[in-house]
Formats: structure tokens, C-alpha cells, sequence
């Protein structure tokens, strides 16, 4: 059983829309999440990380933590062209060092 | 300041045959890491290494072997290459053991014939 679980897409938002990524996790030892971007060929890039309930917010990205409902999720404001990419999800129980990462939602920004 | 590399960025293999992956980070960071990603399964760790002298198995060590050579180098290394290990391979160094941001390197797409 996949332990960080996401809709894989693509997720299709006109230019200027919110885009809305969703991620769940099964451990509730889960204390520590990242968003992840990934452009087509290149490497992870970490955007955002979150680790108590409620929003965080980062310019035109908003990270939403609902550690009841074992759910994350990754709001961006404005969506860009540049924004399309693949976005990992990725949660760390603070006892290990590893990262769980999930297989990604691809998101296509419309001009 | 290159931040993490590897070398190479491309490789193709016939089953059975070794070779070594190179990773290398200039950040004076403790940790290092190996993943691979295959497509729809996202990344998956192969092994880290929490500081200079240790390594540890992640999700899928199976096949591979790690050398931490040195504060700045972490090498993975394919004794014996199988068609299921085709795939993207990606080195990454973070600070400290667990710390937030993991600074991922350009990979390395492997094909095993």
C-alpha cells in the first residue's frame, strides 16, 4: 500500500485560475510534508514544507495540513505556464530520516 | 558553487554488467541520499547516508551497494545490472540527517538491456 497517495492528471487549470493539488498520507506518525516541483527532465525542487495544522503561505502558493483527516494539499494562486509541472508530495515521521514521496500530480497551466 | 552533481548523466548497460554511479555535493552538507524515480511510482529511496561513515538501506536497496567515500561523495554502485533497474536516478544531500530541504542533483537515466 502506497503510504503518500496522489491523483497523478494531469490536473488542467486555465492561466490566472487557482490550481488545487491534493495529497493523503496513511502513517498518522507523519509529522513533517513538502511539496516537491519537478519541470519534465530536471530534478525535484523543494517549494514548500509544512508540519502543523492550518495554511501556510509562500507568495502565490498556499500549503493546507489537516492532520485528522491525514490530508495535504498545495494551493497556487494565479497559475502560471511556468507553473506546469509535475508536483511531488513527500512526508517525513520525525523519528526517520527518510522521505516518502508520492507519484506525483502532473499540472498543465493553459494560456 | 555547483551544488550536487553527478556523473554520468547517461548510461546504457547490458544485464550483467557493474558500473558505479558518482555523486558529489560542494555544501558541506552531513547527509546524502539515492533515489530512483520509475514512472507513476515517484521517488524511492535506495540508501543514505545520515553522516560521513554510515549508510543505511531505504525502500529498495535490493541490487545496489553505497560508498560514502568522503564528507563530499556518496557513490552507488550496480554489481550486477538487471533490466529492472532501468531507470532515473537521482543523488541528493540535505544538512543534517531528516532536515527540510533535500538538494537533489540532475540524475542519471540509466537503460539496462
Amino acid at each position: 500500500q502506497k503510504e503518500v497517495e496522489q491523483n497523478s492528471g494531469p490536473l488542467s487549470v486555465p492561466e490566472g485560475a487557482i490550481a488545487s493539488l491534493n495529497c493523503t498520507y496513511s502513517d498518522r506518525g507523519s509529522q513533517s510534508f513538502f511539496w516537491y516541483r519537478q519541470y519534465s527532465g530536471k530534478s525535484p525542487e523543494l517549494i514548500m514544507s509544512i508540519y502543523s495544522n492550518g495554511d501556510k503561505e509562500d507568495g502565490r502558493f498556499t500549503a493546507q495540513l489537516n492532520k485528522a483527516s491525514q490530508y495535504v494539499s498545495l494551493l497556487i494562486r494565479d497559475s502560471q505556464p511556468s507553473d506546469s509541472a509535475t508536483y511531488l508530495c513527500a512526508a517525513r515521521m520525525d523519528s526517520s530520516y527518510k522521505l516518502i514521496f508520492g507519484s506525483g500530480t502532473r499540472l498543465l497551466v493553459r494560456p | 558553487n555547483a551544488g550536487v552533481t553527478q556523473t554520468p548523466k547517461f548510461q546504457v548497460l547490458k544485464t550483467g554488467q557493474s558500473m558505479t554511479l558518482q555523486c558529489a555535493q560542494d555544501m558541506n552538507h552531513n547527509s546524502m541520499y539515492w533515489y530512483r524515480q520509475d514512472p507513476g511510482m515517484g521517488l524511492r529511496l535506495i540508501y543514505y547516508s545520515a553522516s560521513e561513515g554510515t549508510t543505511d538501506k531505504g525502500e529498495v536497496p535490493n541490487g545496489y551497494n553505497v560508498s560514502r567515500l568522503n564528507k563530499r561523495e556518496f557513490s552507488l554502485r550496480l554489481e550486477s545490472a538487471a533490466p529492472s533497474q532501468t531507470s532515473v536516478y537521482f543523488c541528493a544531500s540535505s544538512e543534517f540527517p531528516g532536515i527540510n530541504e533535500q538538494f537533489f542533483g540532475p540524475g542519471t537515466r540509466l537503460t539496462v538491456l
